[in-house]
């Protein structure tokens, strides 16, 4: 069935650091790809999605691209800041079907 | 808008008890639905529903039932706690390709 795989945390990083949480997935046809975030105490929002291969979502700095060829829909971000420590969940929907498979979710930890 | 609110926010319930967590949106979204998180397993999803007087199971749907009467509300139901229940739930709505959670409820079964 389909499968989201995420870089076991906690990523810990300093402010300004260069930040990327691997994520890949299995899944048949052309699924849509998430990124979600959780600030502590709170639900989850969306952060970016792609819904093609070689599409490239982006919010608030965070970028990821679509690579079908390796399967995955790494999140990276240049410059991180002590208001991104959060729970991060990368997820797909197969076929718009609106039901999402998550991945275990990555703790990042942005130290002053 | 208010968007998704649940209630409670919290809850403690003894093995064998029953209850029924809120779930509500003020945005006309046909698609609901409801996800459970644990630690180290990310959400997954427990029941859905594609309008008013439609729904379905997810991926783990068994001790729970649910009902869509209106298109606002979906009430999730815990017949008969057990342990196993306990965790952290969120109720969605969906838009287009946007999902929108509510602040979650963190159910404790002893």
């Amino acid at each position: 069935g389909d499968s989201v795989t995420q870089m076991e945390g906690p990523v810990t990083l300093s402010e300004e650091a260069f930040l990327t949480i691997n994520c890949t997935y299995t899944a048949t046809g052309y699924p849509s790809l998430f990124w979600y975030v959780q600030y502590p105490g709170e639900g989850l929002q969306l952060l970016l999605k792609a819904t093609k291969a070689d599409d490239k979502g982006s919010n608030k700095g965070f970028e990821a691209t679509y690579r079908k060829e390796t399967t995955s829909f790494h999140l990276e971000k240049g410059s991180v800041q002590v208001s991104d420590s959060a729970v991060y969940f990368c997820a797909l929907e197969r076929s718009n079907t609106g039901k999402l498979i998550f991945g275990q979710g990555t703790t990042l930890q942005v130290k002053p | 808008n208010a968007g998704v609110t649940q209630t409670p926010k919290f809850q403690v319930l003894k093995t064998g008890q029953s209850m029924t967590l809120q779930c509500a949106q003020d945005m006309n979204h046909e698609y609901m639905s409801w996800y459970r998180q644990d630690p180290g397993m990310g959400l997954r999803l427990i029941h859905y529903s594609v309008g008013a007087g439609i729904t379905d199971q997810g991926e783990v749907p068994n001790g729970y039932n649910v009902s869509r009467s209106t298109t606002e509300d979906f009430p999730l139901r815990l017949l008969s706690a057990a342990p196993s229940q306990t965790s952290v739930y969120f109720c969605a709505s969906r838009n287009g390709g946007e999902q929108y959670f509510g602040p979650g409820t963190r159910l404790t079964v002893t």
